[in-house]
Formats: structure tokens, sequence, C-alpha cells
């Protein structure tokens, strides 16, 4: 059946960067997304990636798709303390299905 | 697996009707939140309950309603249905404190013709 795994939590000092990984199992998958939720906060979305794409950049954030591994990952450039959230992964599939991973917790420290 | 349940999983209504979707939270969780889902758009907030209120409502007509009930399960109603309401619904529980975490059912996916 359909999984979206991903670690739950990552630690990281400000100005580092940081990557969130995720895994999925369908392969069906059209878009993947990327959403943060920030403290007492609903789900905002913060980028996605269409499943023929290896690749998107957006500021400071950079997704990379490795399709034949069904491994997505979200790099934070230079993250600060307001990046501190829980990031989640999802896939959307062709059947109108969306599956979402338990999300991981980033904590940056000063 | 996070267990929030939403029924009916599929749903196909024709334009004019309303229509009522429903999600059970995890047990102990005071807090619902829904959010309508299209491709490429993401997930949009719809609203968010926590002890039978509203507590936060995102920027959709009046046609979108909710409700919560005493168990915490919630109903989403949407009236007079547009062809663009298709969409994947999805509700989120929580307990509904500054810490928690989201955890999402599967979904009713709505299609209307």
């Amino acid at each position: 059946g359909e999984d979206v795994e991903q670690s739950l939590f990552l630690s990281v000092r400000e100005g580092d960067s940081s990557v969130i990984n995720c895994t999925y199992t369908d392969s069906s998958s059209t878009y993947l997304y990327w959403y943060k939720q920030e403290p007492g906060a609903g789900l905002q979305l913060l980028t996605y990636i269409f499943s023929n794409m290896d690749m998107k950049q957006d500021q400071r954030l950079t997704v990379l798709l490795n399709k034949k591994d069904k491994h997505l990952s979200l790099r934070i450039a230079d993250t600060q303390t307001g990046d501190s959230a829980i990031y989640f992964c999802a896939e959307y599939t062709n059947a109108g299905k969306s599956t979402f991973g338990d999300g991981t917790t980033l904590t940056v420290k000063p | 697996k996070a267990g929030v349940t939403q029924t009916p999983r599929y749903l196909i209504k024709t334009r004019g009707q309303q229509v009522t979707l429903s999600c059970s939270p995890i047990s102990g969780h005071r807090s619902v939140s829904w959010y309508q889902q299209t491709p490429g758009q993401g997930l949009q907030f719809l609203f968010e309950y926590f002890s039978e209120t509203q507590r936060n409502k995102g920027n959709f007509p009046g046609r979108f309603s909710g409700r919560q009930f005493s168990n915490s399960r919630s109903e989403m109603n949407v009236s007079t249905l547009e062809l663009g309401d298709s969409a994947l619904y999805l509700c989120a529980s929580s307990s509904g404190t500054v810490e928690s975490r989201a955890f999402f059912g599967q979904g009713t996916r709505l299609t209307v013709v």
C-alpha cells in the first residue's frame, strides 16, 4: 500500500543547512509536496515538485527528487530560528489520493 | 498509522447539490482542521474546530461550513456545489495545543459533474 516515511526529528544550528528526507512507495505519484506546520498553526504549502522533475529551487529551499529510489528531500539553506517547525512530506497520485508522512520536527538552535 | 477516519472516500455529486463529509479524529484529539486539495494548489485551509467551536477560518465562501460534535467528530458541508469544488478534502486531527502535530485522514474525493 501507499506509505510516506520521514524521520521524526532534526536539530541544526542557526546558519547551517537543514536537509529533511522523505521516502514514498506509490510510483503513481504526480505531485510531491512539502508543508510547514508552525506551532499553533495549520499547514502551509512550502513548495511542490512534479514527479517528472528532479530538482526545484525556490529561494532558500531546494527540493530534490529521485524517482528511481522514491526519495524526496528538502534542503533549507542558512536555516534560521524561524524555520523551527514540523515539516510534512506528502504525495498526490493520479487516482486523487494524498498520503502524508508523520512530519519531521526541525529545531534550530541559536 | 494515524487513526483519522474520513467518510465517504469517494463521492460524485451534480452541480447545485449539497454534500456533507465526515471526519472522526484520533481518540483524545480535540482539534479538527479541514483542507481542500487540488493538483498544483496543494492544501488550502478551510477551517479548524476545537471543542465544538470554530477557532480558525480560511478564505472560502460561505457555502463551505462545518461543525464539531461533543465527541470531536466533525462534519463539513458544501452547499450549492460548483464544478470547481471538485477536490480532495482532507481532515487533520491534533490535540490542539501549540506543540501538537497534525495527523491526516485519507481524504474524501469529491467530484462535481
